[in-house]
């Protein structure tokens, strides 16, 4: 079974602060994707790397970084973070765009910005 | 511009009976579609998918049927248990999109 962990179910910042979540996946996967979810807005397209130090920017990419420098480890940063930016985050790998493959997801972050 | 659009935010259903979850898309590019199934305080998980090629998917209780002329796909489940009570997602992916999944809002079944 593929396994997507994400460092933490629940996290506390204040407004300004550098925020960093991280996702690591064990299946050898090449693409991982970053994403967020509210309430009557679905799974919203932060951010996603089809390779090792390769992004390219999703529907949301405003006020948010990403970096992969290995295969199994894909972060999310919020440079600074504000109160907007409050949300469950979801991280969610898949194994190669050749193939249909169905994306995996961690159990997600629950991020307030306070 | 919602590309896939679930226009049901709930659906209540009896235990037993059939369950009928509904998805509309608009970008015909679109050649693969997925559902995804998420309890409270979970991650997504998959459930079942189709590709373009194909009309219909069926994995035990769950069934997926895609109507590419008019743009729509539906997910049933026979018959319909408790534990099936959670938020239901539609996805679609773009061959151009390096497997970006596109999703819908989500139906609380």
């Amino acid at each position: 079974d593929v396994k997507v962990t994400q460092s933490s179910r629940y996290l506390v910042k204040r407004t300004g602060e550098k925020v960093f979540l991280e996702c690591v996946q064990d299946m050898d996967h090449e693409n991982m994707f970053w994403y967020r979810q509210d309430p009557g807005l679905g799974l919203r397209l932060i951010y996603f790397s089809y390779d090792v130090k390769m992004k390219e920017k999703g529907d949301i990419p405003e006020g948010y970084s990403v970096s992969r420098e290995k295969k199994e480890r894909f972060s999310l940063i919020l440079e600074s973070a504000s109160t907007n930016q409050t949300s469950m985050y979801l991280c969610a790998s898949s194994l190669s765009s050749a193939l249909n493959q169905p994306q995996h997801f961690g159990d997600g972050t629950r991020l307030s910005i306070l | 511009d919602q590309q896939v659009k679930q226009n049901s935010p709930s659906l209540s259903v009896q235990e037993g009976r059939i369950s009928i979850l509904n998805c509309d898309y608009t970008n015909s590019m679109f050649d693969y579609f997925l559902w995804y199934k998420k309890y409270p305080a979970e991650g997504p998980t998959f459930l079942i998918s189709i590709s373009s090629i194909k009309d219909k998917n069926e994995d035990g209780r769950f069934t997926v049927f895609l109507n590419k002329s008019a743009k729509h796909l539906s997910l049933h489940i026979v018959p319909s248990q408790p534990g099936d009570s959670a938020v239901y997602f539609c996805a679609a992916s773009d061959p151009r999109g390096n497997e970006k999944l596109t999703f819908g809002t989500g139906t609380r079944l």
